[in-house]
């Protein structure tokens, strides 16, 4: 079946750069996404980016794919505590005639002052 | 605008007991989704309606859960009876048919419902 790979825990100082990496394996995936998981709350959409697209930056997040080797990564710059959080990636696929979104296990940024 | 609204957002019951999590979706949405999120896992999930009708319920557990969705706007999760191993959160979602703006597809997600079986 489907699956979406990630790293489970990174751990940076404030004001680095985050860098999480994510592997899917549909090739015919036509979206990724991102989502932020804060402790007790529901899942935050962050960004996303076609799967036609190598590279979307939004503010501080820049999101690459390289869909030759099907992997996602989101870089988070100027790291701040308030980003800690988990970060879920997740990829849409149409499956038959019905799209459904795949959730990676999350990684868990920790944010250190 | 409101996001996708969850109550009740904490729930502890004892096992054998029956246990109802609502979910208002954000307006003008027509799917609706839940998921089931365990401890350091992703969510899955467990049914979609588009509309009133459920689409896909082949993850729901059909001897003990069970959801609705009349009118094709809140939806009603049910477990009866909870085990203890439904202990988990309760995700609800919604997204847009892409007509009325908004990405198509795009999932926005409600708080959740923290379910403690003891």
């Amino acid at each position: 079946g489907e699956d979406v790979e990630q790293s489970l825990f990174l751990s940076v100082r404030e004001g680095d750069s985050s860098v999480i990496n994510c592997t899917y394996t549909d090739s015919s995936s036509t979206y990724l996404y991102w989502y932020k998981q804060e402790p007790g709350a529901g899942l935050q959409l962050l960004t996303y980016i076609f799967s036609n697209m190598d590279m979307k930056q939004d503010q501080r997040l820049t999101v690459l794919l390289n869909k030759k080797d099907k992997h996602l990564s989101l870089r988070i710059a100027d790291t701040q505590t308030g980003d800690s959080a988990i970060y879920f990636c997740a990829e849409f696929y149409y499956g038959g005639s019905q799209g459904n979104l795949i959730f990676g296990k999350g990684t868990k940024l920790s944010v250190k002052p | 605008e409101a996001g996708v609204v969850q109550s009740p957002r904490y729930k502890i019951i004892e096992k054998k007991q029956p246990v109802a999590f609502w979910c208002n979706p954000i307006s003008g949405h027509n799917t609706l989704y839940w998921y089931l999120q365990n401890l350091g896992q992703g969510p899955e999930l467990l049914i979609r309606y588009e509309n009133e009708e459920a689409v896909d319920d082949s993850q729901l557990p059909k001897d003990r859960f069970s959801a609705e969705r009349l009118k094709g706007v809140d939806s009603t999760l049910k477990i009866q009876p909870a085990e203890l191993g439904d202990s988990a959160v309760y995700l609800c979602a919604s997204s847009s048919p892409g007509l009325a703006g908004g990405l198509k597809d795009t999932q926005y997600f409600g708080p959740g419902t923290r379910l403690t079986v003891l």
